[in-house]
C-alpha cells in the first residue's frame, strides 16, 4: 500500500537559518506534490505546488524540489523566523485519485 | 472576501445520535472536499463532489454521507456517531483536481 513519510516529526532551528522539511512516499506515482502549512485549529493553508515533471519551484522564501526518481521532495524555507513555526504537510495528488496527506512534520523556529 | 465557511465552529452530540456539518464557498469552485482530522494526525480524506459528481474514498466507513444540493452547499452527515468519531472535520474547495485546495476552518466535534 502507498505510504508517505516525513522527515521527523518534528524539527527546531534557529531563527534566521534554512529549514529543510522532507516528504518521502512509495508505492504512489504523484502527478502532483503539494506543500501545506497548518497551524493549531485551523485548517491547512496551501503553500507550493510542484507537478511530476518539475524540479523545482519558489515562491518568496520557500522552495520546493520534486526528485520522481528518488520519490522525495523537499521543501526548504531560507532566513526563517518564528512566525514560520506551524506544521507542514505534504499532499500526494494522480489527477484527482488518491489524494493523500503526509503525517506532518511540526516546525519551530526559535528566536 | 471569498471564503470557505463552516457551522457550526465547535458541536457536540451524544452517542448513536445523527448530526449534520455544514461548508459553504464563496469561491465558485468544482470541488468540495471533506476531510476527517484526530489529534496529531494529518487530514484523512473521506470523500469529494466534482460538480454533482460523488467520489467516495475506499475506507470511508458508511456511517458517513454526503449532500451537495448547489455550488455553494455541502453536508456532512454522520448517521450513528461513535466515540471514535470524534475530531476536527475540515471541508476544502478547489477549481478542480490538481489545483490547491482551499480548507475552512473546521468544525470540532465532540461526541458523548
Amino acid at each position: 500500500s502507498q505510504k508517505i513519510e516525513q522527515n521527523s516529526e518534528a524539527l527546531n532551528i534557529q531563527e534566521g537559518k534554512t529549514a529543510t522539511l522532507t516528504c518521502n512516499y512509495t508505492n504512489y506515482s504523484p502527478a502532483y506534490l503539494q506543500w501545506y502549512r497548518q497551524d493549531p485549529g485551523r485548517g491547512p493553508v496551501f503553500l507550493l505546488l510542484i507537478r511530476e515533471n518539475e524540479k523545482e519551484k519558489r515562491k518568496e522564501r520557500l522552495k520546493v524540489t520534486f526528485d520522481t526518481t528518488l520519490k522525495q521532495s523537499l521543501f526548504h524555507i531560507t532566513a526563517s523566523q518564528p512566525a514560520d513555526s506551524a506544521t507542514y504537510l505534504c499532499a500526494l495528488d494522480n489527477y484527482g485519485q488518491n489524494f493523500v496527506f503526509g503525517p506532518g512534520t511540526r516546525l519551530s523556529v526559535l528566536p | 472576501d471569498a471564503m470557505v465557511i463552516q457551522n457550526p465552529r465547535y458541536q457536540v452530540t451524544q452517542f448513536g445520535k445523527p448530526v449534520t456539518l455544514s461548508c459553504s464557498q464563496t469561491l465558485n469552485h468544482n470541488v468540495m472536499y471533506w476531510y476527517q482530522q484526530k489529534s496529531s494526525q494529518a487530514p484523512k480524506l473521506l470523500f469529494h463532489y466534482y460538480d454533482k459528481d460523488f467520489n467516495n474514498e475506499a475506507d470511508t466507513p458508511d456511517n458517513f454521507q454526503s449532500r451537495r444540493p448547489n455550488t455553494s452547499f455541502c453536508f456532512l452527515d454522520i448517521r450513528s456517531p461513535g466515540l471514535g468519531d470524534a475530531a476536527m472535520y475540515l471541508c476544502a474547495t478547489g477549481q478542480g483536481h490538481s489545483y490547491e485546495q482551499y480548507f475552512g476552518p473546521g468544525t470540532r466535534l465532540t461526541v458523548t
